[in-house]
């Protein structure tokens, strides 16, 4: 089945520095990817979508000047956190779609717990 | 755009029950897919169940089924036999056939009481 890594699970940065998140297909390419971001006991929220290269689209409200997404190649996509603040502090889950939607679904990486102090 | 709303925050079901969560949701296209994820508290992601739109019948996995409303915008899970590995957050979700996006609905919190 489709698997989705994520790296690394847990992070902890220094306000005003920057953190890098990734987000690899292991056995599936993935042209489009998806990045959520999840508050404690809430929903998901899509942040954006990544295109394998091309720019990201991201939803509204979302700051692509600091949440910097970058598609290089069809397995891997990462989430930049520039110049973190506390508030960026958040479960943040990517995912892919490994194939055929009614098949396989949408995978998700097991998350990223950011903690900005 | 595409919205999805799950009514019930928290839910909870005697062991070996049957309980249903309910999803309704909004959307313009025609064609699209809809989902059903839980996510324990390891906090992973995991498929549940799928249905396509355009399909009528209800998908079925195991334990799991789903009553699809297309009319009424509606898409509940039922969960029978209830044990104890299902308590977890159970998030419906829709994408649409031509826009990749999955939107979620704020999620139903099941607690399984032995």
């Amino acid at each position: 089945g489709a698997v989705v890594s994520q790296h690394p699970s847990r992070v902890i940065c220094k306000s005003g520095t920057s953190v890098k998140i990734e987000c690899r297909s292991l056995d599936f390419q993935a042209t489009t990817m998806f990045w959520y971001r999840q508050f404690p006991k809430k929903s998901l929220m899509l942040m954006a979508t990544s295109n394998e290269g091309s720019k990201a689209t991201y939803e509204q409200g979302v700051e692509k000047d600091k949440f910097l997404i970058n598609h290089a190649s069809l397995t891997l996509s990462t989430l930049t956190v520039t110049s973190a603040h506390p508030e960026d502090s958040s479960f943040y889950i990517c995912s892919a779609r490994g194939g055929d939607r009614v098949i396989y679904g949408y995978t998700f990486g097991s998350g990223t717990r950011l903690t900005v102090v | 755009a595409q919205t999805v709303t799950q009514s019930q925050p928290e839910m909870s079901v005697q062991e070996a029950e049957t309980v249903t969560l309910s999803c309704t949701y909004d959307t313009s296209e025609s064609d699209y897919y809809l989902f059903w994820y839980k996510q324990p508290p390891s906090r992973q992601m995991i498929l549940v169940i799928r249905q396509e739109a355009y399909k009528q019948q209800n998908a079925t996995e195991n334990r799991f089924s789903v009553n699809f409303q297309k009319a009424a915008k509606s898409f509940s899970l039922k969960i029978s036999d209830s044990q104890l590995g299902d308590a977890a957050m159970y998030f419906c979700g829709i994408s649409n056939f031509g826009n990749e996006k999955l939107t979620f609905g704020t999620g139903t919190r099941l607690t399984i009481i032995p």
